[in-house]
């Protein structure tokens, strides 16, 4: 696709349950990072992979939280047993190469995680 | 630790008017910097990047400068109009890691 795509746009589900958010990122593109916005919040970063590996896993808020990346491409995001302040914007971004270099940084439009 | 401020945190003003955002950070060694937008409910978009080796950016009304020495970089938007309002964020990367501002929140009044 033309842009970072991500899967599903919304989702609502029961405290308890596990979920997961997937992550498609621009063809060709090497990093790929998760962040999270809570309303009215900053950025807060969660993750990043160079290629499928993940060499910064601090920002993963507890041992529920877990991300993997495969082929080189799509991310997927797990949280087991979510709480209520799991909810959030979860946001996806993918660039060339790590940090700014030669390659801006291109966000999905995110999925609205609602932990009920 | 590399800190990143964004001042102000919201600002309003009437269409029209040239505006100037601020961002401001602790650490001299970043590399790049990126300027984005980000409407209510959506993902962000890039507006401007500038690399270490450059001092400014411009993309139609929107020009953005780095000046390492003095930890700061400006997002210039003339002639503003309504559709600009949104938050605005700012971030650079240092060494691999990408260091954010909190945004600041512009409205544009018709």
């Amino acid at each position: 696709g033309a842009g970072v795509s991500q899967s599903p746009s919304n989702k609502v589900t029961e405290k308890g349950k596990d979920v997961e958010l997937r992550c498609d990122p621009i063809s060709g593109h090497t990093a790929l990072y998760w962040y999270r916005q809570s309303l009215g919040q900053g950025l807060e970063f969660l993750i990043y992979f160079q290629g499928n590996s993940a060499p910064d896993k601090s920002g993963l808020p507890s041992d529920r939280f877990s991300a993997e990346r495969t082929g080189g491409s799509v991310s997927t995001l797990t949280i087991q047993r979510t709480q209520q302040e799991d909810s959030a914007v979860y946001l996806c971004a993918s660039s060339f190469g790590l940090g700014f270099y030669n390659s801006p940084l291109h966000f999905g439009n995110g999925t609205r995680l609602t932990v009920t | 630790k590399q800190e990143v401020t964004q001042i102000p945190a919201a600002l309003s003003v009437p269409e029209g008017e040239n505006l100037v955002l601020n961002c401001s950070f602790t650490d001299s060694a970043i590399y790049n910097l990126q300027w984005f937008r980000q409407d209510p409910g959506k993902g962000l978009t890039s507006l401007l990047l500038i690399q270490s080796s450059q001092r400014e950016q411009t993309s139609g009304r929107l020009n953005a400068s780095l000046d390492k020495s003095s930890g700061r970089s400006t997002l210039y938007i003339a002639a503003s109009q309504p559709g600009d309002s949104a938050t605005y964020l700012c971030a650079f990367d240092s060494n691999y890691q990408l260091i954010w501002g909190a945004g600041t929140k512009l409205i544009i009044k018709p």
